[in-house]
């Protein structure tokens, strides 16, 4: 069973600092990871993902994540966060077993950027 | 822009009373889902849905029902409600695709939160 285990319930920051949210997951198959931010009063939106090939991925807001395969991790790194990166992030793995696909979950980590 | 919608976003109930929270998708996706997220807990699969005429039970024991007689259509049911019951509901949709196709990257809609009295 895939399981996922985000180490930070809250990171405070200051505006323009680097920030990393930590991400481990456990499973016996190879794995798809997702990152998804929740905004207050809103869905959760995907972020970033790692299907395959590059290990390192990126978002479109200057997010980037990577997969390590020997620590069974995808931190997810910003090297300047902004006011508006304030938000929940969720850390997801689905695996192929059963050919479900179902995604888990972490318990989320609240980023909170300080002006 | 959402393809997902869910109503009620918000819903404030007396103990006993029967509720249905809608969900609909745009994007034709075959699986739905419907995951219940509390404050600094994980968010726990409830239900979810392969296509029309297909209902599954997830991780999470729940009371809710689900149906699913339209592909686009995945409301949830509570008979009977309870202050137990009070949570953020969320919908999701995937595709299903074939066979290496099939990521598990879900689409949410915006939630409904519940308060049960």
């Amino acid at each position: 069973a895939q399981s996922v285990t985000q180490l930070d319930s809250q990171v405070p920051v200051f505006e323009e600092a680097p920030v990393e949210l930590r991400c481990n997951y456990s499973s016996s198959v190879s794995v798809y990871l997702f990152w998804y931010v929740q905004y207050p009063n809103q869905g959760l939106q995907l972020l970033l993902k790692y299907l395959s090939g590059s290990t390192l991925v990126e978002s479109i807001n200057g997010f980037e994540a990577e997969f390590n395969k020997s620590q069974t991790s995808f931190h997810l790194r910003k090297p300047s966060v902004h006011i508006s990166d304030t938000a929940e992030y969720f850390c997801a793995v689905s695996d192929g077993a059963g050919g479900s696909y179902i995604p888990t979950f972490g318990r989320g980590t609240s980023l909170i950027v300080h002006p | 822009e959402a393809d997902i919608y869910q109503t009620p976003r918000y819903l404030v109930i007396g103990t006993g009373k029967k509720i249905t929270l809608e969900c609909s998708q745009t994007m034709g996706h075959d699986k739905m889902y419907w995951y219940q997220q509390d404050p600094g807990m994980e968010l726990h699969l409830i239900h979810y849905s392969y296509g029309v005429n297909s209902t599954e039970k997830g991780d999470l024991s729940s009371e809710s029902t689900v149906s699913r007689i339209r592909t686009e259509h995945f409301p949830l049911t509570l008979e009977s409600a309870r202050p137990s019951h009070t949570s953020q509901y969320l919908c999701a949709s995937s595709e299903l695709g074939l066979a290496g196709t099939n990521t598990g990257e879900l689409f949410f809609g915006e939630g409904s939160r519940l308060t049960v009295l």
